[in-house]
């Protein structure tokens, strides 16, 4: 099946600092997902991005699905965006997830 | 539009016994996807069921099962509980099976099995 690394594992920023965060898939993909998971436990959906770039505010994500992997960039981050995101992909029914970065944005 | 929902949010067992957990899928979704996701780790993908058929299962043990009902709502069961069992359980339910659609996940039950 689908092998998903993310990386860093974990990642500490400053208040108003940029981040870069990658996934590496080991085959093509028809879906790939980032999240952003809560201190709760809930899973935010933050893009739908097989391929091409998107943007949302502050976070842009670009999957370059040829060379399998995807990026995820948050701009002057926040202390609200701390937590865990996961990136997912998947070519049949299900979604295979990476470990997560673990983001902490100290004030 | 109500998006999916999750119960019971919190619920402890003893190992060797039988638990139920139940999701409600999106408005206007018919598929539903239960991920495990252990402490520290990714969720884990344990099966997708689709108009009331398993569509898909990930490598999880027969004592894990489900179902899905007419209004696209499911269970999961999972029987003899086991130590390891203690996880989030996650929910997801997408418009459609078909992979190019967009899983939204609802906010989990966690289980603790002593």
């Amino acid at each position: 099946g689908i092998q998903v690394e993310q990386s860093p594992p974990d990642l500490i920023l400053q208040e108003g600092a940029n981040s870069t965060l990658r996934c590496n898939f080991s085959d093509s993909v028809n879906n790939l997902q980032w999240f952003h998971q809560n201190p709760w436990g809930q899973l935010i959906n933050l893009f739908y991005i097989p391929s091409g770039t998107k943007q949302n505010g502050r976070l842009s994500a670009t999957t370059v699905a040829t060379e399998r992997y995807s990026l995820l960039y948050i701009s002057s981050s926040q202390t609200t965006d701390s937590g865990v995101y996961f990136c997912a992909a998947g070519s049949n029914y299900k979604l295979t997830f990476g470990k997560g970065t673990l983001l902490t944005v100290n004030p | 539009e109500t998006g999916v929902t999750q119960s019971p949010t919190h619920l402890i067992k003893t190992r060797g016994q039988q638990v139920t957990l139940r999701c409600s899928s999106q408005s206007g979704h018919n598929t539903v996807s239960w991920y495990q996701q252990a402490l520290g780790q990714g969720p884990q993908f344990i099966f997708q069921y689709y108009r009331e058929e398993e569509n898909g299962r990930g490598n999880f043990p027969p004592r894990f099962s489900g179902l899905q009902f007419p209004n696209y709502s499911s269970e999961l069961n999972v029987n003899a509980l086991e130590l390891d069992d203690s996880a989030l359980y996650l929910c997801a339910s997408s418009l459609t099976h078909r992979q190019k659609e967009t899983q939204y996940f609802g906010p989990g039950t966690r289980l603790l099995v002593l």
